[in-house]
């Protein structure tokens, strides 16, 4: 079945840096969400971006979206040790009943001070 | 804090037992799905619920069973555990505008089960 695959698995770097994260996914979506887990808890929404949307921005977010190579990736600029968790791109089933978020496995980052 | 609240917060069953877990979803929400956990994985969609009516299901078999009630909360029955259902449960309630959806989910903190 369709998943968002993230790349890469896990990304460590220092307070300050950018973190871009990569996912790709294998058929037509109608949105592209991503979402933060802090270890082990519940999901967080960051940001949800439609597919006839190229690029959005929320505070030190920034998402793109290519359908035509059906990828997305979501950049952290000026990271903090905050940053530190889990984050998992979300496809939907496109123009289906029943909808759902179908997953990726998830990049794990750590940022360090 | 996304005013999803899921309890109990863990629990320990051992297999064949069956298991009851409880989502009281964000207030004026109308759909809730329920996600399944695995360690080191994401999260996996075992099935929503639109308005009180099952509206898709994800590859889990029919002893994963579900209830919405009129409040919008939800429940989620598991029937004879087994030793690879351990694993976080995830509840998350939205607003859909209609049946298709793909809007925004609201977690909450999940329910951690361990088969013994």
């Amino acid at each position: 079945s369709q998943q968002g695959e993230e790349d890469p698995q896990a990304l460590s770097i220092q307070e300050g840096e950018n973190a871009t994260m990569n996912c790709s996914y294998k058929t037509s979506i109608n949105n592209l969400q991503w979402y933060r887990q802090n270890s082990g808890r519940g999901l967080v929404h960051l940001i949800l971006i439609r597919s006839n949307e190229r690029e959005k921005h929320s505070g030190r977010l920034r998402v793109t979206l290519d359908t035509s190579k059906k990828s997305s990736s979501l950049l952290i600029t000026a990271s903090r040790a905050a940053d530190t968790a889990s984050y998992f791109c979300a496809t939907d089933r496109f123009n289906q009943a029943g909808t759902a978020l179908i997953f990726g496995k998830g990049t794990t980052l750590s940022v360090s001070s | 804090e996304t005013g999803v609240t899921q309890s109990p917060t863990h629990l320990i069953k051992t297999r064949g037992q069956q298991v009851t877990l409880r989502c009281s979803s964000q207030s004026g929400h109308n759909t809730v799905s329920w996600y399944q956990q695995a360690l080191g994985q994401g999260p996996q969609f075992i099935f929503q619920y639109y308005r009180e009516e099952e509206n898709g299901r994800g590859n889990f078999p029919p002893r994963f069973s579900g209830l919405q009630f009129p409040n919008y909360s939800s429940e989620l029955n598991v029937n004879a555990l087994e030793l690879d259902d351990s694993a976080l449960y995830l509840c998350a309630s939205s607003l859909a505008q209609d049946r298709v959806g793909g809007e925004k989910l609201f977690f909450g903190s999940g329910t951690q089960l361990s088969v013994l």
